[in-house]
């Protein structure tokens, strides 16, 4: 079945420092994929969806460039955290379609769990 | 905009049968999902619907009425390992591509 890798699975750094997640389709290609990012006790919330070969298109409230995101192949988007702080502290989801498949659903990445200090 | 409504929590026995609802308005509709999230992981996928109706996946059965905005997740036989929180989403056009909006999630505690 699809799998979708997200990679690392957890960060912890200082403040200040740019975060990079890398976000792969193993075994198919996807012209789209999805950034998610989720507070203990909350819902997934989309930040931005990421279109291969085009820029981001963010969600309202995501500061685009505070969450830089680069979807140069079919298989890999990332998305780079710049200078973070504490309250970007989350668990960032990224979640891929299969673009041969428009009616199937969409596959999640492990996720990465970010820690500012 | 979208909303999608899902009860916060709920408590069932081991071996018992759980129906969770979820009601949605949203621009445009091009299929409901629910997802499992155990705590600290990312969702995996239990079902899709797209037509009104009943699909049934082994233990999982998921319901649809669009004209009511309705859906439910039927959960048989649970187990202890059900525990986990309970995704409803709604795919629906977005700013360049089919999104996913996700309800807050319906915590599901099993117990013996």
């Amino acid at each position: 079945g699809a799998v979708v890798s997200q990679h690392p699975s957890r960060v912890i750094c200082k403040s200040g420092t740019s975060v990079k997640i890398e976000c792969r389709s193993l075994d198919f290609q996807a012209t789209t994929m999805f950034w998610y990012r989720q507070f203990p006790k909350k819902s997934l919330m989309l930040m931005a969806t990421s279109n291969e070969g085009s820029k981001a298109t963010y969600e309202q409230g995501v500061e685009k460039d505070k969450f830089l995101i680069n979807h140069a192949s079919l298989t890999l988007s990332t998305l780079t955290v710049t200078s973070a702080h504490p309250e970007d502290s989350s668990f960032y989801i990224c979640s891929a379609r299969d673009a041969g498949a428009s009616n199937q659903p969409q596959h999640f990445g492990d996720g990465t769990r970010l820690s500012i200090l | 905009g979208q909303n999608i409504d899902q009860p916060t929590e709920m408590t069932a026995t081991e071996g018992a049968i759980v129906q969770i609802n979820c009601t949605y308005q949203t621009s445009g509709f091009n299929g409901l999902f629910w997802y499992q999230q155990h705590a600290g992981e990312a969702p995996t996928f239990l079902s899709y619907n797209v037509l009104d109706g009943l699909e049934e996946k082994g233990r999982f059965s998921s319901f649809l009425s669009r004209s009511k905005g309705y859906s439910y997740l039927l959960l048989k036989e649970l187990q202890m390992k059900d525990s986990a929180s309970y995704l409803c989403a709604v795919r629906a056009p977005g700013a360049g591509s089919y999104q996913l909006t996700f309800g807050k999630g319906t915590k599901l505690s099993v117990i013996p």
